[in-house]
């Protein structure tokens, strides 16, 4: 069996400031672990991924993330947050074709 | 990538009634999923649908309550029978690209109140 927990359910941050939303996972087997973003009243769409290779990932609207595997961790961060970065974020963990998500947590970007 | 078109976006609909919501695919795709994702929750795997056998559901889910049809590689269908309010949701259709990537690609979300 596999798990998703993300720590926070909101994080309020200011604009321009840097933000951290937490991931970790459990499996007993290799995982591949993606982050996703949902706006208000639409789907989720693909942030990044990590499958394998270097650790630290770059995505989309200038995230990134970084898998570190002693600590079961898969971090997303931006350095300077806007305001259109409002939105759920939701990390997911896949093995044998069986998708896991996390609880999300909501960006709120203060002006 | 694949685009996928979710209809209808959203619907208030009675209790006891039944809502079918329509999942389309711009490319053939072997596996199609359906979440439901409720109020201030995650998403949740209702059932698995796969072209030319019947679908596969997630413990929790039944057929009876969450009837699905695949009739083909880019279409897939998901009812709400008998609706509760308690079945007011999000529902979501996801698929996996072909090519490997071993993404999920989403529709817009259906988003139904059961009154």
């Amino acid at each position: 069996a596999q798990s998703v927990t993300q720590l926070d359910s909101q994080v309020p941050v200011f604009e321009e400031a840097p933000v951290e939303l937490r991931c970790n996972y459990s499996s007993s087997v290799s995982v591949y672990l993606f982050w996703y973003v949902q706006y208000p009243n639409q789907g989720l769409q693909l942030l990044l991924k990590y499958l394998s290779g270097s650790t630290l990932v770059k995505g989309i609207n200038g995230f990134e993330a970084e898998f570190n595997k002693s600590q079961t961790s898969f971090h997303l961060r931006k350095p300077s947050v806007h305001i259109s970065d409002t939105a759920e974020y939701f990390c997911a963990v896949k093995s044998y074709q069986k998708v896991t998500f996390g609880t999300g947590t909501k960006l709120q970007v203060i002006p | 990538s694949a685009v996928i078109s979710q209809k209808p976006s959203r619907d208030i609909c009675q209790r006891g009634t039944s809502l079918t919501i329509q999942c389309q695919v711009d490319s053939q795709v072997t596996m199609m999923f359906w979440y439901r994702q409720q109020p201030g929750q995650s998403l949740t795997l209702i059932a698995t649908a796969n072209q030319g056998s019947e679908a596969t559901y997630e413990s929790g889910f039944v057929i009876d309550k969450f009837p699905i049809s695949r009739p083909n590689l880019t279409f897939s269908t998901l009812t709400v029978s008998n609706m509760s309010p308690e079945d007011s949701s999000i529902y979501l259709c996801s698929v996996e690209d072909l090519q490997g990537t071993t993404e999920a690609f989403f529709g817009q979300g259906t988003r139904l109140t059961v009154v």
